[in-house]
């Protein structure tokens, strides 16, 4: 098992850019979680997804930010247009749903900067 | 409402000695708890899980758990402290509802010295 699998690990962009981060879960998880870290904010759980559908996006930021999951072995995580603030890195986690017991599985991370 | 709370935002040990992270949690109903460690620039990496079974859990790199109702703690611990274990500790509660929501705490950042 691959683990989940996040891309890309570094990003470096411009204000004003739009950024796409992406994410593999582990195969036959249905449940689909994006975090922001922050040295200011610790973990912030932005959205999460249960079978392909979100169920709470109310730790979106804003409207600049969107998630979507078009189907159960990929989604995006999309910040237009970006901004210094958005600085941080960003984690993937997926989980088989009612399974409370079994944690999530995190992958590695994309570092985003904006400058 | 579901809420953990992580006595310590850093801790400080010397190599040998043993380790102790505090954590409380709060929850409406019998909750999950979870450890989570994060080394320097890495993902997190699951230590260790409660689930309604024992209440000593065993986890990875000698690391152990408690969970203690009367206390609502589920404090972690280790014997001996390793230079590797130096890291960030989360602990986790789980949320309401059937949808495996995870609710982190502050963390605890672990030093140890030679």
């Amino acid at each position: 098992d691959a683990g989940v699998i996040q891309s890309p690990r570094h990003e470096v962009t411009e204000m004003g850019q739009e950024v796409t981060l992406r994410c593999k879960p582990i195969s036959g998880h249905n449940s689909l979680f994006w975090y922001r870290q922050t040295m200011m904010r610790g973990l912030e759980l932005l959205i999460y997804f249960n079978n392909n559908v979100p169920i709470d996006d109310s730790g979106m930021p804003e409207d600049r930010f969107s998630a979507k999951m078009p189907n159960a072995s990929f989604s995006t995580l999309k910040i237009q247009p970006s901004e210094p603030r958005d600085s941080a890195v960003y984690f993937c986690a997926s989980s088989l749903k009612g399974q409370g017991g079994y944690g999530y599985t995190f992958g590695s991370g994309t570092r985003l900067t904006v400058v | 409402a579901q809420s953990v709370t992580q006595l310590d935002s850093h801790v400080s040990v010397s190599e040998g000695t043993p380790v102790l992270l505090r954590c409380n949690y709060s929850s409406s109903y019998s909750p999950s708890l979870f450890w989570y460690v994060q080394h320097p620039n890495k993902g997190l990496q699951l230590l260790l899980k409660y689930t309604s079974a024992a209440t000593l859990v065993k986890g990875i790199n000698g690391f152990e758990a408690e969970f203690k109702k009367s206390e609502t703690s589920f404090h972690l611990t280790k014997p001996s402290a390793h230079m590797s274990d130096a890291a960030e500790y989360f602990c986790v509660v789980s949320g309401p509802g059937g949808y495996n929501k995870l609710i982190f705490g502050a963390g605890t950042r672990l030093a140890v010295h030679p």
